[in-house]
């Protein structure tokens, strides 16, 4: 069956960096974007960034332009998310979702359990 | 960035009544909705896409319906197991993807 496993959450500083994994398994990895989304504590969900099939593309919230990186090892099975600059607005369960695409829509059809990340000093 | 909003926040229901949830996108996203269940502790599940069409696995007793802007989730003859948050998101205009602020589904 299709899984997907998030992992790296932490207690980190401000300021600090951290990168989380999602190893995948149960699907052709290598044929499918991803997604990472995220959930403040009580709060509702937000989606953070995209990443294509093959990794030339990319796209990112405003909220963690420029601070936060999606990226992929295809002979890994494993997606990544460098995150620099953490801020207090960060902390989160963090969770990786793959993207069912059909004519450039795409629906987030599974989802990893999710890995808190918790931004304080 | 098409800002996605759900009402109730809370809605408070029977066992085998009928609940009726909504959500409206800022501006036309056609057909490219999805509903999500989230309960407490666990990662979001794909109920329904493409507005109606159910994703696999999901009980005939939860349906959507809408087109542009006005969406619904209906959910008959509710079952306590379907005590949760339900997420609406729009995936037409991206990025980025948008979701609503969620609707609370407490049974009675």
């Amino acid at each position: 069956q299709v899984q997907l496993v998030e992992s790296g959450g932490d207690v980190v500083q401000p300021g600090r960096s951290l990168r989380l994994s999602c190893a995948v398994s149960g699907l052709t990895f290598s044929s499918y974007g991803f997604h990472w989304v995220r959930q403040g504590p009580g709060k509702g969900l937000e989606w953070v960034t995209v990443i294509s099939n093959d990794g030339s593309n990319k796209y990112y919230a405003d909220s963690v332009k420029g601070r936060f990186t999606i990226s992929r090892d295809n002979s890994k099975n494993t997606l990544y998310l460098q995150m620099n600059s953490l801020r207090a607005e960060d902390t989160a369960v963090y969770y990786c979702a793959r993207s069912y695409c059909s004519n450039g829509k795409c629906i987030f059809d599974y989802w990893g359990q999710g890995t808190l990340v918790t931004v304080s000093s | 960035e098409i800002v996605m909003t759900q009402s109730p926040a809370t809605l408070s229901v029977s066992p085998g009544e009928r609940a009726t949830l909504s959500c409206r996108a800022s501006q036309s996203v056609s057909s490219n909705l999805a509903w999500y269940q989230q309960k407490p502790g666990q990662a979001p599940r794909l109920l329904i896409y493409g507005a109606s069409t159910r994703a696999t696995d999901v009980p005939a007793r939860f349906s959507g319906s809408g087109s542009g802007t006005e969406f619904t989730l209906t959910i008959s003859s509710l079952q306590s197991e379907d005590s949760a948050v339900y997420y609406c998101q729009q995936y037409n205009n991206w990025p980025p993807y948008t979701f609503g602020q969620g609707t609370k589904l407490e049974i009675k």
